[in-house]
């Protein structure tokens, strides 16, 4: 059983750029949550989708905006970035959307310049 | 809006011994749940322990258990025989029980020492 693996690692971009994140979700996990984690902070959710469906959101602008595919992997995509997006991005998998076993991978690093 | 609050940045444990972290939360929910997450240097959160808010007893994982106060909001993890292992950034996690959004408080860094 494969673990949840995100990519890349690691991303500098500059503001005003978009960036896309990719998560594929742990197998048999039908749901993918995305977080913020600045540093220092915990992480603030982003939103979940399940079966390829927005399903509940979080306080970030429109321009975080995701994908599920058929396979149930993800993406998010931050447009125009600012400073303040510099933060680890985590994906969490699930079996069902309330179901409170996450399994996270482990994370991207953005780093806005 | 539920928030949680973790007032210890930073703890410090020696090896084999006990330590106890604090979390307390603010919610007007009766159906809720909490967990206790760890995030070691690897960055990827695990899962330590939950607790659903109606169940009176308290959760235990091997060397891991809870003191859930409902009426006081606070939610403590103890680490028994403390190892170098769980040394690592711990997140205090409150779900609502039919809401997704996940709400962590701001950790608190674990050092072992040996």
């Amino acid at each position: 059983e494969t673990g949840v693996t995100q990519s890349p690692t690691h991303l500098i971009k500059t503001r005003g750029q978009q960036v896309t994140l990719r998560c594929s979700s742990q197998s048999g996990h039908n749901t993918v949550s995305w977080y913020q984690q600045a540093l220092g902070q915990g992480p603030q959710f982003i939103f979940q989708y399940y079966r390829e469906e927005e399903n509940g959101r979080g306080n970030f602008p429109p321009r975080f905006s995701g994908l599920q595919f058929p396979n149930y992997s993800s993406e998010l995509n931050v447009n125009a970035l600012e400073l303040d997006d510099s933060a680890l991005y985590l994906c969490a998998s699930s079996r069902g959307f309330l179901n409170e076993k996450l399994f996270f991978g482990s994370g991207t690093q953005l780093s806005v310049l | 809006a539920q928030t949680v609050t973790q007032s210890q940045p930073e703890m410090s444990v020696q090896e084999a011994e006990t330590v106890t972290l604090s979390c307390t939360y603010d919610t007007s929910e009766s159906d809720y749940y909490l967990f206790w997450y760890k995030q070691p240097p690897s960055r990827q959160m695990i899962l330590v322990i939950r607790q659903e808010a109606y169940k009176q007893q308290n959760a235990t994982e091997n060397r891991f258990s809870v003191n859930f106060q409902k009426a006081a909001k606070s939610f403590s993890l103890k680490i028994s025989d403390s190892q170098l292992g769980d040394a690592a950034m711990y997140f205090c996690a409150y779900r609502r029980g039919n809401n997704n959004d996940m709400r962590f408080g701001a950790g608190t860094r674990l050092t072992v020492k040996p």
